[in-house]
Protein backbone atom coordinates (compact mmCIF):
# COMPACT_ATOMS: atom_id res chain seq x y z
CA UNK A 1 0.00 0.00 0.00
CA UNK A 2 1.13 3.30 -1.06
CA UNK A 3 1.56 5.60 1.95
CA UNK A 4 -0.47 8.28 0.95
CA UNK A 5 -2.76 7.71 -1.92
CA UNK A 6 -4.96 9.74 -4.06
CA UNK A 7 -7.46 9.16 -6.96
CA UNK A 8 -5.67 11.17 -10.00
CA UNK A 9 -9.17 11.82 -11.04
CA UNK A 10 -9.70 14.17 -13.65
CA UNK A 11 -12.55 15.46 -12.16
CA UNK A 12 -14.40 17.49 -14.76
CA UNK A 13 -17.27 19.67 -12.57
CA UNK A 14 -19.30 22.54 -13.91
CA UNK A 15 -18.67 25.74 -12.39
CA UNK A 16 -20.54 26.15 -9.10
CA UNK A 17 -20.70 22.81 -8.31
CA UNK A 18 -19.41 21.20 -5.22
CA UNK A 19 -16.63 18.72 -5.15
CA UNK A 20 -14.64 16.56 -2.32
CA UNK A 21 -11.18 14.70 -2.60
CA UNK A 22 -10.26 11.86 -0.31
CA UNK A 23 -6.86 11.46 0.64
CA UNK A 24 -5.94 7.91 2.27
CA UNK A 25 -2.22 7.44 4.44
CA UNK A 26 -0.81 4.58 5.70
CA UNK A 27 1.34 5.30 8.54
CA UNK A 28 -1.28 5.61 11.84
CA UNK A 29 1.43 7.71 13.28
CA UNK A 30 0.85 10.46 11.07
CA UNK A 31 0.78 14.06 12.94
CA UNK A 32 0.48 16.97 10.40
CA UNK A 33 -1.93 16.62 7.38
CA UNK A 34 -2.00 19.51 4.02
CA UNK A 35 -3.43 20.40 0.89
CA UNK A 36 -1.41 21.89 -1.45
CA UNK A 37 -2.93 23.23 -4.65
CA UNK A 38 -0.42 22.38 -7.98
CA UNK A 39 -1.42 25.22 -11.28
CA UNK A 40 0.23 23.44 -14.47
CA UNK A 41 3.95 24.06 -15.13
CA UNK A 42 3.94 25.60 -11.96
CA UNK A 43 5.17 25.08 -7.85
CA UNK A 44 3.21 23.54 -5.38
CA UNK A 45 1.43 26.39 -2.65
CA UNK A 46 -0.36 25.25 0.61
CA UNK A 47 -4.28 25.73 0.39
CA UNK A 48 -4.97 25.06 3.89
CA UNK A 49 -3.65 22.64 7.18
CA UNK A 50 -5.93 19.89 8.20
CA UNK A 51 -6.82 19.36 11.67
CA UNK A 52 -8.63 16.97 14.13
CA UNK A 53 -11.58 19.49 14.21
CA UNK A 54 -11.81 20.11 10.88
CA UNK A 55 -11.17 23.53 9.49
CA UNK A 56 -12.84 25.65 6.80
CA UNK A 57 -11.79 28.54 4.78
CA UNK A 58 -14.22 30.32 2.25
CA UNK A 59 -15.57 27.88 -0.14
CA UNK A 60 -13.05 24.75 1.36
CA UNK A 61 -13.28 22.82 3.83
CA UNK A 62 -10.81 19.92 5.45
CA UNK A 63 -11.37 17.06 7.44
CA UNK A 64 -9.52 14.35 8.98
CA UNK A 65 -10.79 11.23 9.58
CA UNK A 66 -7.93 9.78 11.85
CA UNK A 67 -9.78 6.34 12.56
CA UNK A 68 -9.86 5.81 9.22
CA UNK A 69 -6.97 7.29 7.94
CA UNK A 70 -8.24 9.61 5.66
CA UNK A 71 -7.98 13.43 4.87
CA UNK A 72 -10.89 15.56 2.30
CA UNK A 73 -11.21 18.15 1.41
CA UNK A 74 -14.82 19.72 -0.21
CA UNK A 75 -14.82 22.83 -2.46
CA UNK A 76 -18.15 24.01 -2.94
CA UNK A 77 -19.03 26.84 -5.29
CA UNK A 78 -16.24 25.64 -8.05
CA UNK A 79 -14.69 28.36 -9.89
CA UNK A 80 -12.63 28.06 -13.19
CA UNK A 81 -9.68 29.14 -11.36
CA UNK A 82 -10.06 26.41 -8.89
CA UNK A 83 -8.96 24.41 -11.54
CA UNK A 84 -5.45 22.64 -10.75
CA UNK A 85 -4.06 19.59 -8.94
CA UNK A 86 -4.67 19.19 -5.35
CA UNK A 87 -1.99 17.69 -3.10
CA UNK A 88 -2.24 15.83 0.18
CA UNK A 89 0.74 15.86 1.79
CA UNK A 90 1.65 13.71 5.17
CA UNK A 91 3.75 14.37 7.49
CA UNK A 92 5.01 11.22 9.44
CA UNK A 93 7.73 12.08 11.63
CA UNK A 94 10.41 15.01 12.72
CA UNK A 95 12.16 17.14 10.36
CA UNK A 96 9.83 17.35 8.22
CA UNK A 97 9.55 13.76 7.01
CA UNK A 98 6.93 14.41 4.29
CA UNK A 99 5.01 12.46 1.74
CA UNK A 100 2.82 14.38 -0.96
CA UNK A 101 0.28 11.89 -2.89
CA UNK A 102 0.13 12.01 -6.98
CA UNK A 103 -2.21 14.69 -6.96
CA UNK A 104 -5.53 15.01 -7.92
CA UNK A 105 -6.64 16.82 -11.09
CA UNK A 106 -9.68 18.86 -11.42
CA UNK A 107 -10.82 20.61 -14.06
CA UNK A 108 -13.98 23.48 -13.94
CA UNK A 109 -15.68 23.49 -17.02
CA UNK A 110 -17.59 26.42 -18.25
CA UNK B 1 9.94 39.92 -3.59
CA UNK B 2 10.55 36.31 -4.01
CA UNK B 3 10.27 33.76 -1.32
CA UNK B 4 12.49 30.93 -2.44
CA UNK B 5 14.28 31.41 -5.74
CA UNK B 6 16.03 28.92 -7.65
CA UNK B 7 18.04 29.42 -10.93
CA UNK B 8 18.43 28.43 -13.29
CA UNK B 9 14.62 27.73 -14.65
CA UNK B 10 15.42 25.97 -17.21
CA UNK B 11 18.31 23.41 -17.79
CA UNK B 12 18.74 21.70 -21.27
CA UNK B 13 22.05 19.50 -21.32
CA UNK B 14 23.47 16.20 -22.60
CA UNK B 15 23.96 13.30 -21.18
CA UNK B 16 27.23 12.86 -19.20
CA UNK B 17 27.29 16.23 -18.03
CA UNK B 18 27.88 18.29 -14.81
CA UNK B 19 25.12 20.92 -13.94
CA UNK B 20 24.31 22.65 -10.95
CA UNK B 21 20.92 24.24 -9.72
CA UNK B 22 21.03 27.07 -7.31
CA UNK B 23 18.15 27.94 -4.44
CA UNK B 24 17.99 30.63 -1.85
CA UNK B 25 15.23 31.23 0.84
CA UNK B 26 14.78 35.13 2.02
CA UNK B 27 12.26 33.71 4.98
CA UNK B 28 14.50 32.87 7.63
CA UNK B 29 13.83 29.52 7.41
CA UNK B 30 16.36 27.03 9.35
CA UNK B 31 15.29 23.90 6.71
CA UNK B 32 15.40 23.17 3.08
CA UNK B 33 14.73 20.76 1.28
CA UNK B 34 15.15 19.36 -3.08
CA UNK B 35 12.36 17.42 -4.27
CA UNK B 36 12.47 16.08 -7.67
CA UNK B 37 9.19 15.92 -9.61
CA UNK B 38 8.33 13.33 -12.52
CA UNK B 39 6.84 13.21 -15.36
CA UNK B 40 3.78 11.17 -13.93
CA UNK B 41 3.70 14.62 -11.83
CA UNK B 42 5.00 12.38 -8.86
CA UNK B 43 7.33 14.66 -6.01
CA UNK B 44 9.40 12.86 -3.99
CA UNK B 45 11.77 14.47 -1.82
CA UNK B 46 15.31 13.82 -2.13
CA UNK B 47 17.25 15.65 0.49
CA UNK B 48 15.96 17.75 3.76
CA UNK B 49 18.93 20.07 5.43
CA UNK B 50 18.25 21.71 9.01
CA UNK B 51 20.35 24.44 9.96
CA UNK B 52 23.28 23.80 6.86
CA UNK B 53 23.25 19.76 8.20
CA UNK B 54 22.06 16.99 6.49
CA UNK B 55 19.17 15.91 7.54
CA UNK B 56 17.26 13.73 5.35
CA UNK B 57 18.58 11.63 2.48
CA UNK B 58 16.53 9.51 0.41
CA UNK B 59 17.72 6.62 -1.93
CA UNK B 60 19.33 8.85 -4.52
CA UNK B 61 22.30 8.16 -6.78
CA UNK B 62 25.49 9.83 -5.16
CA UNK B 63 25.72 11.84 -9.05
CA UNK B 64 23.89 14.62 -6.75
CA UNK B 65 25.25 16.07 -4.27
CA UNK B 66 23.72 18.94 -2.34
CA UNK B 67 25.49 21.68 -1.05
CA UNK B 68 24.53 24.48 1.98
CA UNK B 69 26.96 26.73 2.15
CA UNK B 70 24.56 28.50 5.22
CA UNK B 71 20.94 28.42 6.29
CA UNK B 72 19.59 29.88 3.35
CA UNK B 73 21.37 28.25 0.40
CA UNK B 74 20.75 24.99 -0.15
CA UNK B 75 22.12 24.29 -3.65
CA UNK B 76 22.01 20.96 -5.88
CA UNK B 77 24.84 19.49 -8.04
CA UNK B 78 24.67 16.62 -10.43
CA UNK B 79 27.26 14.90 -12.27
CA UNK B 80 27.24 12.56 -14.80
CA UNK B 81 23.68 13.51 -16.27
CA UNK B 82 21.29 10.71 -17.72
CA UNK B 83 18.68 10.64 -19.29
CA UNK B 84 16.61 9.36 -16.27
CA UNK B 85 17.07 12.94 -14.34
CA UNK B 86 15.21 14.35 -16.85
CA UNK B 87 12.41 15.88 -14.23
CA UNK B 88 11.07 19.51 -12.42
CA UNK B 89 13.83 19.88 -9.69
CA UNK B 90 11.72 22.09 -6.84
CA UNK B 91 13.68 23.83 -3.70
CA UNK B 92 11.97 24.60 -0.58
CA UNK B 93 11.76 25.75 3.03
CA UNK B 94 10.62 25.46 6.29
CA UNK B 95 10.46 26.84 9.83
CA UNK B 96 11.02 23.69 12.10
CA UNK B 97 13.25 25.92 14.64
CA UNK B 98 15.67 22.51 15.47
CA UNK B 99 12.94 20.79 17.06
CA UNK B 100 11.58 18.61 13.96
CA UNK B 101 8.46 20.38 14.51
CA UNK B 102 5.89 18.40 12.28
CA UNK B 103 3.09 21.03 12.07
CA UNK B 104 5.49 23.46 9.36
CA UNK B 105 4.22 24.37 6.00
CA UNK B 106 6.39 24.24 2.67
CA UNK B 107 7.34 26.76 0.58
CA UNK B 108 8.55 26.22 -2.62
CA UNK B 109 10.78 27.98 -5.21
CA UNK B 110 9.85 28.05 -8.80
CA UNK B 111 11.11 24.95 -10.35
CA UNK B 112 14.08 24.16 -12.13
CA UNK B 113 12.74 22.10 -15.25
CA UNK B 114 16.03 19.48 -16.32
CA UNK B 115 16.13 18.08 -20.10
CA UNK B 116 18.91 15.71 -20.28
CA UNK B 117 19.33 14.76 -24.17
Amino acid sequence: RKEVEQDPGPFNVPEGATVAFNCTYSNSASQSFFWYRQDCRKEPKLLMSVYSSGNEDGRFTAQLNRASQYISLLIRDSKLSDSATYLCVVNSGGYQKVTFGTGTKLQVIP
Amino acid sequence: DTAVSQTPKYLVTQMGNDKSIKCEQNLGHDTMYWYKQDSKKFLKIMFSYNNKELIINETVPNRFSPKSPDKAHLNLHINSLELGDSAVYFCASSHTGGSGATNEKLFFGSGTQLSVL
